[in-house]
């Protein structure tokens, strides 16, 4: 069964530090997300991405995050430079026709730790 | 600004009884809510969708309820089982690429 991955599984970095986390999602899916939750505390809406551009983006995703679809297969998200605050699970999601109505496929998630 | 409430207190029940969970909105219209399984330190996993104009969605042993004029919708699970422990999140949607998470019901399942 086809799935989201992503990599790594645990990143600890120093605050201030850039960091890239990395998806890779389901081969035929068109809409790509990212979430973020910090311990205890719900999962947020951080960013989708479609054809090659931000379709919509929260107000946690300000100057500091940024998007790419580098090549056919990877999504990644960059933290360009990390406060103690932005420790959190990362989830990136899939989904085939977007526009909300969708099931979107999750995948494990990146552990981040600033320090 | 647009809420959605989820029971806060965690819900234990026994092995075979139906587990109910709330989730209430208040301050838009949603024309569709899903619902989500997470378990501890895992992604969310797609569960069920019921759209603003049925009133009832069934999987196995889940259902779905969507009540438009009380803002509410339950999501049921039947003959529950230990298995069916985790935290259930519901996600009402307007359409668009933006997908809102309630916080969360937990759900305890004893044998």
């Amino acid at each position: 069964e086809p799935e989201v991955t992503q990599t790594p599984s645990h990143q600890v970095t120093q605050m201030g530090q850039e960091v890239i986390l990395r998806c890779v999602p389901i081969s035929n899916h068109l809409y790509f997300y990212w979430y973020r939750q910090i311990l205890g505390q719900k999962v947020e809406f951080l960013v989708s991405f479609y054809n090659n551009e931000i379709s919509e983006k929260s107000e946690i995703f300000d100057d500091q995050f940024s998007v790419e679809r580098p090549d056919g297969s990877n999504f990644t998200l960059k933290i360009r430079s990390t406060k103690l605050e932005d420790s959190a699970m990362y989830f990136c999601a899939s989904s085939g026709r977007g526009q909300g109505a969708d099931e979107q496929f999750f995948g494990p998630g990146t552990r981040l730790t600033v320090l | 600004s647009q809420k959605i409430e989820q029971n806060s207190e965690a819900l234990n029940i026994q092995e075979g009884k139906t587990a109910t969970l709330t989730c209430n909105y208040t301050n838009y219209s949603p024309a569709y809510l899903q619902w989500y399984r997470q378990d501890p330190g895992r992604g969310p996993v797609f569960l069920l969708l019921i759209r603003e104009n049925e009133k009832e969605k069934r999987k196995e042993r889940l259902k779905v309820t969507f009540d438009t004029t009380l803002k509410q919708s339950l999501f049921h699970i039947t003959a529950s089982q230990p298995a069916d422990s985790a935290t259930y999140l519901c996600a009402p949607g307007t359409g668009g690429f933006k997908t809102i998470f309630g916080a969360g019901t937990r759900l305890f399942v004893k044998a």
